[in-house]
């Protein structure tokens, strides 16, 4: 099956700065990657998801890139804000027929203002 | 509208005994599926429905788990003998449809067995 890692599990950058959080998954078959934001006692939300036809998207301060060739993908965000802090979920699936995700451990992004 | 709902937000139970968990998800929505979360872990994927039937249930680890979703709404998680190692956060999601579509997660059911 399919398998995600995802580092780091913990990054800190200060208010304004760009975090980078990168994802690395193992099936080529999977063709559909989500990011997902959870707040502390919250549930996971989804915030950007990019599928294999295109190798970036960008949505405001936050981007996502993918690299099909490496198996790889990242998540980017600009000019972070303290509301950005959180915990962020990478995933990886499969479109055809049904949306089954594989998740990554996750990373937990603290915003230092 | 209302989005996922679930219940109870908290259980605790005994080793041994038997824990049912609702979820109701968005109306409408056909696709619905059930995650574990534990601690400081993504969520891990148990079950897929498609309207009334399971179409994967691979995620499920063993066969004191089970799962039914009678009228391709509502969907109960069952877990029979509960052990310690079942305590986490279980987590259900509905999407419009199979495919790529979004997940909408509902809050979770913290379950604890003592």
């Amino acid at each position: 099956g399919e398998n995600v890692e995802q580092h780091p599990s913990t990054l800190s950058v200060q208010e304004g700065d760009s975090a980078v959080i990168k994802c690395t998954y193992s099936d080529s078959a999977s063709n559909y990657f989500p990011w997902y934001k959870q707040e502390l006692g919250k549930r996971p939300q989804l915030i950007i998801d990019i599928r294999s036809n295109v190798g970036e998207k960008k949505d405001q301060r936050i981007a996502v890139t993918l690299n099909k060739t490496a198996k790889h993908f990242s998540l980017h965000i600009t000019e972070t804000q303290p509301e950005d802090s959180a915990v962020y979920f990478c995933a990886a699936g499969n479109s055809g027929g049904y949306q089954k995700v594989t998740f990554g451990t996750g990373t937990k992004l603290q915003v230092i203002p | 509208g209302a989005g996922v709902s679930q219940t109870p937000s908290n259980k605790v139970t005994e080793k041994g005994k038997y824990v049912e968990l609702r979820c109701d998800p968005i109306s409408g929505h056909t696709a619905l599926y059930w995650y574990r979360q534990s601690l400081g872990q993504g969520p891990e994927f148990l079950i897929y429905f498609q309207g009334t039937g399971a179409a994967d249930d691979s995620g499920l680890p063993n066969d004191r788990f089970f799962a039914v979703r009678p009228e391709g709404s509502v969907s109960t998680l069952k877990i029979q003998r509960t052990e310690r190692g079942d305590s986490a956060v279980y987590l259900c999601a509905s999407s419009l449809a199979g495919g790529s579509y979004e997940q909408y997660f509902g809050p979770g059911t913290r379950l604890t067995v003592t």
